[in-house]
């Protein structure tokens, strides 16, 4: 099956300095690459999204970038605010859509 | 965006009993929602898919008779966690696909046993 991994487990950055995101993937076959935001005690939100067929997207202060030679895709937020605080999951789609593996989190703390 | 609706978000239950966690797509139909479990500061596990209509595909390692799976229409799926033990205690967290890839994903329960 697919395995996810996700670097760097923490990661603390000053306020208005950038936060990087790594991951790695192991089945070519997967298509689709979510970035989740997870609050203490709440579920997972989506916050942005890439698909196999896409090498960047960006949302505002947002960004995502994929290598699906390599198999890696990354999570870049410029401009950092102490409510980005929380733990960044990423995750790779199954061979069948729908169902994600994650990668095992990223706890980032943006320090005022 | 779609809304995928769980409920409760916390329960506190004593070892012996079940427990049923509800997962709703409030504005939008799923045949198929996944359960993932977590627990703390880790990440999400598959535990199961569930399937409307037809019996839900458990993963590895995971108990069918300890984690029934029931998704009775296009927009509700159940789990009860039966003869709850503190081992059971965690974060439940159901999600729901929406289009070819993507999948919304319920605030999570969080399960205690005493």
């Amino acid at each position: 099956g697919e395995n996810v991994e996700q670097h760097p487990s923490t990661l603390s950055v000053q306020e208005g300095d950038s936060a990087v995101i790594k991951c790695t993937y192991s089945d070519s076959a997967s298509n689709y690459f979510p970035w989740y935001k997870q609050e203490l005690g709440k579920g997972p939100q989506l916050i942005i999204d890439i698909r196999s067929n896409v090498g960047e997207k960006k949302d505002q202060r947002i960004a995502v970038t994929l290598n699906k030679t390599a198999k890696h895709f990354s999570l870049h937020i410029t401009e950092t605010q102490p409510e980005d605080s929380a733990v960044y999951f990423c995750a790779a789609s199954s061979r069948t859509g729908n169902q994600f593996y994650f990668g095992t989190g990223t706890s980032l703390t943006v320090i005022p | 965006g779609a809304v995928v609706s769980q409920h409760p978000s916390w329960v506190i239950c004593k070892s012996g009993t079940s427990v049923k966690i509800e997962c709703r797509s409030l504005d939008f139909q799923a045949t198929t929602m996944f359960w993932y479990r977590q627990f703390p500061k880790q990440s999400l596990m598959l535990m199961a898919t569930s399937n409307e209509g037809s019996k839900a595909t458990y993963e590895q390692g995971v108990e069918k008779d300890k984690f029934l799976i029931n998704h009775a229409s296009l927009t509700l799926s159940t789990l009860t966690v039966t003869s709850a033990h503190p081992e059971d205690s965690s974060f439940y967290i159901c999600s729901a696909p929406f289009g070819i890839l993507e999948a919304f994903f319920g605030q999570g329960t969080r399960l205690t046993v005493v």
